[in-house]
């Protein structure tokens, strides 16, 4: 059983579309990472949030933490080809745990 | 220049074979982690080293074991690779701090026959 589970775990959408990805959890974390992974590569950090409650903005992707930090979701607006791959929370309690990652596939 | 560089990227082994992966990192990090990725599973913490003489278990530690022979590199050995053990293993960085951040490397993918 995964401590972090992702979903949905495959995506496939148009280009222009809206989408959200979640990673929830039973366990509280003193924060929580979104990481993006391209193949042959390793994971790439997006955003950390902290705070319960807390939204970060990055150009078409939003970020939300929840408000008791056990569970957080990726928002992507207006999504483009370029944003295809693999999208992995990460959430830290004295160790990193990863999920099992949502592989999205944005089609031109 | 990659930061965080592992090799060898690709390696072909038998069952029974000892096999080492190696990590090195330029980005002065005191902390390294060795990773295994498997589909529907994410990335799972073999061992991992907070500075040169510390060394610690992850996750599933079992039939893996890690050297820290500096500040900059950290290898993992199977002393004895079997077929589950075939995965992409990653290599991560990060420094002392309240969200551990991690850098990769660009993983090894192993095939064990």
């Amino acid at each position: 059983t995964q401590l972090l589970e992702q979903s949905p775990q495959f995506l496939s959408i148009q280009e222009g579309e809206n989408l959200t990805v979640y990673c929830n959890s039973s366990s509280v974390f003193s924060s929580l990472q979104w990481y993006r992974q391209e193949p042959g590569e390793g994971p790439v950090l997006l955003v950390t949030v902290v705070t319960g409650g807390e939204v970060k903005k990055l150009k078409r992707l939003t970020f939300q933490f929840g408000d008791a930090r056990k569970d957080s979701s990726l928002h992507i607006t207006a999504a483009q080809p370029g944003d295809t791959g693999l999208y992995l929370c990460a959430g830290n309690n004295n160790d990193m745990r990863f999920g099992a990652g949502t592989r999205l596939t944005v089609k031109p | 220049d990659a930061d965080v560089t592992q090799t060898p990227r690709n390696r072909i082994t038998k069952t029974g074979k000892r096999i080492m992966l190696e990590c090195s990192q330029t980005k002065g990090h005191d902390r390294m982690y060795w990773y295994r990725q498997d589909p529907g599973l994410g990335l799972r913490l073999i061992y991992y080293s907070f500075d040169v003489k510390d060394i610690n278990k992850g996750e599933i530690s079992d039939g893996y074991s890690v050297s820290r022979q500096a500040q900059a590199k950290f290898s993992l050995s199977l002393e004895s690779a079997i077929p589950n053990q075939t995965a992409l293993y990653f290599c991560a960085t990060s420094v002392k701090g309240p969200t551990d951040t991690q850098y990769f490397g660009p993983g090894t993918r192993l095939t064990v026959l």
